[in-house]
């Protein structure tokens, strides 16, 4: 089955401890995006890679490191959470490439995050 | 950059009646595609509908259909014979000729009461 993978779908954790959110396709994609959703705000991206090794900022990239070492996982990494990084987060993958205008966009299950 | 902004915050519908989810954008681009997403409470994003801008035909799947107006950039959403499933979150998204980044509105969210 087609999928986005993400994980943890749920984490409480405190202001400055390190964290990574894992993300994970098995579509062989070439682009892979972070996404954060706030209230009012839809979905705003964060991070995005074309393709391995290749890695770029969205709208939103402050306080936030991606890393594309694989062509199927591509993990987002808070090295000093903030309060205002409390969020909804998805992972999305598509095919790539200028002819992809019309294909989907695949998501994961979202990773809802607190900072306390 | 381009900006897709969704008016309604919350709607709601009678089960079996029909609602119209409102979406605008803005941009430079003459060719991109248009998008609806839906998100349940279960968090799944999940593609509605999808239109290219170069087709003057709206979209239709099944119960939902798109009311496209190039001019007005305007790409509105038909729901059909609402059921209670439908109940969710709505996002429209444009994508352009970088090919790739999703652009969001804000979202609005559909109650469907029985």
């Amino acid at each position: 089955e087609a999928q986005v993978t993400q994980n943890p779908r749920y984490l409480i954790t405190v202001t400055g401890k390190k964290l990574t959110v894992t993300c994970s396709q098995n579509m062989n994609h070439e682009y892979m995006s972070w996404y954060r959703q706030d209230p009012g705000l839809g979905l705003r991206q964060i991070y995005y890679s074309m393709n391995v090794e290749v890695t770029d900022k969205g709208d939103v990239p402050e306080g936030y490191k991606v890393s594309r070492k694989e062509k199927r996982n591509f993990p987002l990494i808070l090295e000093s959470p903030s309060p205002n990084q409390t969020s909804l987060y998805f992972c999305a993958s598509s095919i790539g490439g200028a002819g992809a205008m019309n294909t989907e966009a695949f998501f994961g299950q979202g990773t809802r995050l607190t900072v306390v | 950059a381009q900006t897709v902004t969704q008016s309604q915050p919350e709607m709601s519908v009678q089960e079996a009646e029909t609602v119209t989810l409102s979406c605008t954008y803005d941009t430079s681009e003459n060719n991109y595609y248009l998008f609806w997403y839906k998100q349940p409470p279960s968090r799944q994003m999940i593609l509605v509908i999808r239109q290219e801008a170069y087709k003057q035909q709206n979209a239709t799947e099944n119960r939902f259909s798109v009311n496209f107006q190039k001019a007005a950039k305007s790409f509105s959403l038909k729901i059909s014979d609402s059921q209670l499933g439908d109940t969710a979150m709505y996002f429209c998204a444009f994508r352009g000729n970088a090919g790739n980044m999703l652009t969001f509105g804000g979202g609005t969210r559909l109650m469907v009461k029985p």
